[in-house]
Parts: C-alpha cells; structure tokens; sequence
C-alpha cells in the first residue's frame, strides 16, 4: 500500500528538549515536504527537498532542521523546541510529475510546554 | 511565497443541497497545478479534484466540480448532492514544481 509514515502521532515535550519527528514514503518519490497546520492559518510549508541531498527553506523554516539522507526519508528535527512551534505537522510526498498530488502522512499533533 | 486566498472561512450547506467554495491565487506562472484537498477530522488529508493550468476544460470528479478562471485565477470548487460524510475542512492548494502553497481553508458544515 502506498503511503507516507509519520511518528510519533502525537507528542508533548518541555522547552528546549532536541526531538525528531521521522517520516518514511514507500512511492520513491523525489519531493518531500514538510508542513505545519495552525488554526486559521491553513498549511505552512517548513522545508522541502527535491531529491536525495537536496533541500530547502519553505515559508516558515526558523527553529527547525531536516535531512535527505536517504530517498524514502525525511526527518524533522527541532533542536531546541518553543511553545510557538506547538502545532500539528504534515510530511508529504509527490512525484515529480507536476499534476500528481501529494501524498501526506497522518500528521504529527507536537505541544511544546 | 505564492498567495492562495480562501475567503468565507465556514459555510453551511443543507443535506442534499449545492455549495461552492471560492479561492483564488497569485501567480506569474502560466503552467502550474491546482488543487483541493479535503480534511475530515480524521486529520488525514484527501485529494478531491486537480486542475491542469494549461487545460481550458473544468475538473469533475463525480460530485465535485471545479470552476477554472485562469485569468481571474479563480478556482472554486462545487459540491453538488452534499452529504454528511462531506463535513470536512477544505484547502485549495496551488502547485509549482516542489512549492505547494494552501489557502487557510474553508470549513464545510452539512446541515441533515
């Protein structure tokens, strides 16, 4: 089955305690992406990366980090988590393929004490 | 960053009825792709319908439908027969290569 895994599903951590939320895509797609939801404010992409090695800022990237190691992966990190980056986040994946959709994992829900 | 604007933040429809969700966007690009994405409280993010920037011809996807002003960049999108299981948050989402941009969402209430 085609899909993209987020864990942990959900996760409350204090100020300032490094964590990663990882996500896998079985598609071997080229992009993935990262995203935050908030209320009224729709989704925000984080980073994105195009391929394996290949990555860059999205519209909101202050106080977080991410990989491309590997194609099927891409981690996000938090290395040093503040309240204001509690949120729900997204992976997603596409193909290259410009009128493919993204496939998005089942969200990460983070609060940030 | 592009701009993708969702006016109307909650709309009620009746069980059975029509209702259109308005968005529209900012873009110099004439090839690009658009999107809606559907939100049930599942959190899960489903793709209704996608729209090719260089096809004249409306998206349908069963009971939803889109309506396509490239030059207006206009993208609204019509359900038709609501049912209870369309109670959703909706996104309309605009897309250059990697750059997926989304409006702040439209949330769908269907009245029985």
């Amino acid at each position: 089955e085609a899909q993209v895994t987020q864990n942990p599903r959900y996760l409350i951590t204090v100020t300032g305690k490094k964590l990663t939320v990882t996500c896998s895509q079985n598609m071997n797609h080229e992009y993935m992406s990262w995203y935050r939801q908030d209320p009224g404010l729709g989704l925000r992409q984080i980073y994105y990366s195009m391929n394996v090695e290949v990555t860059d800022k999205g519209d909101v990237p202050e106080g977080y980090k991410v990989s491309r190691k590997e194609k099927r992966n891409f981690p996000l990190i938090l290395e040093s988590p503040s309240p204001n980056q509690t949120s729900l986040y997204f992976c997603a994946s596409s193909s290259s393929v410009g009128n493919t959709e993204a496939f998005f994992g089942q969200g990460t829900r983070l609060t940030v004490v | 960053a592009q701009t993708v604007t969702q006016s109307q933040p909650e709309m009620s429809v009746q069980e059975a009825e029509t209702v259109t969700l308005s968005c529209t966007y900012d873009t110099s690009e004439s090839d690009y792709y658009l999107f809606w994405y559907k939100q049930p409280p599942s959190r899960q993010m489903i793709l209704v319908i996608r729209q090719e920037a260089y096809k004249q011809q409306n998206a349908t996807e069963n009971r939803f439908s889109v309506n396509f002003q490239k030059a207006a960049k206009s993208f609204s999108l019509k359900i038709s027969d609501s049912q209870l299981g369309d109670a959703a948050m909706y996104f309309c989402a605009y897309r250059k290569n990697n750059r997926l941009a989304f409006g702040k969402g439209n949330q769908v209430v269907v009245i029985p």
